[in-house]
C-alpha cells in the first residue's frame, strides 16, 4: 500500500530564516507530487506541482520554492522566512494518469509558525 | 479562470440530513472531489464525481451536474464526529492541478 510521510509535524521559525519541508512516498512509482498551504480558517492554496523528476509547476509567485530530487521525494525550501508563510503545509500525491484511482491523497502536514 | 464557491459554514442537528453545495467556474474539467478535514488534520478523500447523477458510499452521497457547473455532498444520518470542514475540488483536463474550494465548515449539534 502507498504511504505519504512529511516532516517535521511543527516547525518555529524567526522571520528571515531558511526553510526546508519534505516530503516522501512509498509504494508507488512516478506519482505526481503537490505542495499546499492552508492558512488558519482558509481553503488550499496550490503552490507547487510536479509530473516528474526536476519537473516543478509554481502556481503562485512568492518567496517559496519546490524541488523533486527522486521521483518520490519532493522538497519545499525558502531562504527568508515572511510572517505570511505561517499555515499548515500539506504534501499530497496522486497517481499519475492512467496509474490508478483518481484522487489526490494527502501527508499529515507540518504547521509552521513565523514569528 | 478558476473559481469554486461552498457555504462557509453549516449547522445541523445530529440524525439529520445535511446537503452541502459546490459550484465551480473552472477552464477545464476532469473530475469533482469531496474531501473531509477535521480541525488540525489533513483532508482525506470522500467521493468522486466525473459524470453526471448520484454517486452513493454509505452516509454519504455526491451529486454532479456538469452543465450547471454544480456539485452538493449529501450526509445522511449525521453523527458528532461529521463535524469538520468538507472541500470541493476540481481537477483540470490535463488530470494535473486540483483547484479547491475554500471549505465548508459543518457543525453537528446534538
Amino acid at each position: 500500500s502507498q504511504t505519504i510521510h512529511q516532516w517535521p509535524a511543527t516547525l518555529v521559525q524567526p522571520v528571515g530564516s531558511p526553510l526546508s519541508l519534505e516530503c516522501t512516498v512509498e509504494g508507488t512509482s512516478n506519482p505526481n507530487l503537490y505542495w499546499y498551504r492552508q492558512a488558519a480558517g482558509r481553503g488550499l492554496q496550490l503552490l507547487f506541482y510536479s509530473v516528474g523528476i526536476g519537473q516543478i509547476s509554481s502556481e503562485v509567485p512568492q518567496n517559496l520554492s519546490a524541488s523533486r530530487p527522486q521521483d518520490r521525494q519532493f522538497i519545499l525550501s525558502s531562504k527568508k522566512l515572511l510572517l505570511s508563510d505561517s499555515g499548515f503545509y500539506l504534501c499530497a500525491w496522486s497517481p499519475s494518469p492512467g496509474q490508478g484511482a483518481d484522487t489526490q491523497y494527502f501527508g499529515p502536514g507540518t504547521r509552521l509558525t513565523v514569528l | 479562470g478558476q473559481n469554486i464557491d461552498q457555504p462557509t459554514e453549516m449547522t445541523a442537528t445530529e440524525g439529520a440530513i445535511v446537503q452541502i453545495n459546490c459550484t465551480y467556474q473552472t477552464s477545464g474539467f476532469n473530475g469533482l472531489f469531496w474531501y473531509q478535514q477535521h480541525a488540525g488534520e489533513a483532508p482525506t478523500f470522500l467521493s468522486y464525481n466525473v459524470l453526471d447523477g448520484l454517486e452513493e458510499k454509505g452516509r454519504f452521497s455526491s451529486f454532479l451536474s456538469r452543465s450547471k457547473g454544480y456539485s452538493y455532498l449529501l450526509l445522511k444520518e449525521l453523527q458528532m464526529k461529521d463535524s469538520a470542514s468538507y472541500l470541493c475540488a476540481v481537477r483540470d483536463n490535463y488530470g494535473q492541478n486540483f483547484v479547491f474550494g475554500p471549505g465548508t465548515r459543518l457543525s453537528v449539534l446534538p
